[in-house]
């Protein structure tokens, strides 16, 4: 089984500060992780992806993720917030293996949203 | 454009009236999916299809039907809605399950069902 975790359901940063949004994961097997963002009335974009490679992971926007597998933590930061950062932010686990019913099933996080305040 | 489009982007219903959510991609995806978001929960899958004919249930499928005729096209199909079904609904597509690319949502549906 597997699942995901985020630790803060809001996040409000000012603009030009770090951003940090904690995402703690579950997995009997070295998973897949992914970041998505929805802003408002749009879809989900994929923001990044670790698919157990680089550790640290650079995706969109200015973005990056660090895989801690000691931590089973999969966080996502960006050095300096954006007004256009203003979205939610959704952690999503993939189930690795071949084969099986289990296999390639994404598991959602709870979101985060985050402000971004001028 | 490598999209996935749903239609309609909103839509108010009555209890019991059956209703249909397109779902569209053209980037020849073996694998569809649907989910459904509501606030807290993240985004459940409601249903999936590995390939043309092929379907199968996810974690919340009750109250849902779904069909596969054709590669590019993935109908979420409500027999009889309830309440408990307004919700916001994604379809999403990829290559295959558990592709490491990432998956293509569409812009959403709001349903509402008074």
């Amino acid at each position: 089984a597997q699942s995901v975790t985020q630790l803060d359901s809001h996040v409000s940063v000012s603009e030009g500060t770090p951003v940090l949004l904690r995402c703690n994961y579950s997995s009997s097997y070295s998973p897949s992780l992914f970041w998505y963002v929805q802003h408002p009335n749009k879809g989900l974009q994929l923001l990044l992806k670790y698919t157990s490679a680089a550790t640290l992971v650079k995706g969109i926007n200015g973005f990056e993720a660090e895989f801690k597998k000691s931590e089973t933590s999969f966080h996502l930061t960006k050095p300096s917030a954006h007004m256009s950062d203003a979205a939610e932010y959704f952690c999503v686990v993939s189930a690795p293996g071949a084969g099986g019913t289990s296999y390639g099933k994404l598991t959602f996080g709870q979101g985060t949203i985050l402000t971004v305040h001028p | 454009e490598a999209q996935v489009t749903q239609n309609p982007r909103y839509l108010i219903t009555v209890t019991g009236k059956k209703l249909t959510v397109t779902c569209s991609q053209n980037m020849n995806h073996e694998y569809m999916s649907w989910y459904r978001q509501d606030p807290g929960l993240g985004l459940r899958q409601i249903y999936y299809s590995m390939n043309v004919e092929v379907t199968d249930k996810g974690d919340v499928p009750e109250g849902y039907k779904v069909s596969r005729k054709e590669k590019r096209n993935f109908p979420l199909i409500l027999e009889s809605p309830s309440p408990n079904q307004t919700s916001l609904y994604f379809c999403a597509s990829s290559v295959y399950r558990g592709s490491l690319h990432g998956y293509t949502f569409g812009s959403g549906t709001r349903l509402t069902v008074v």
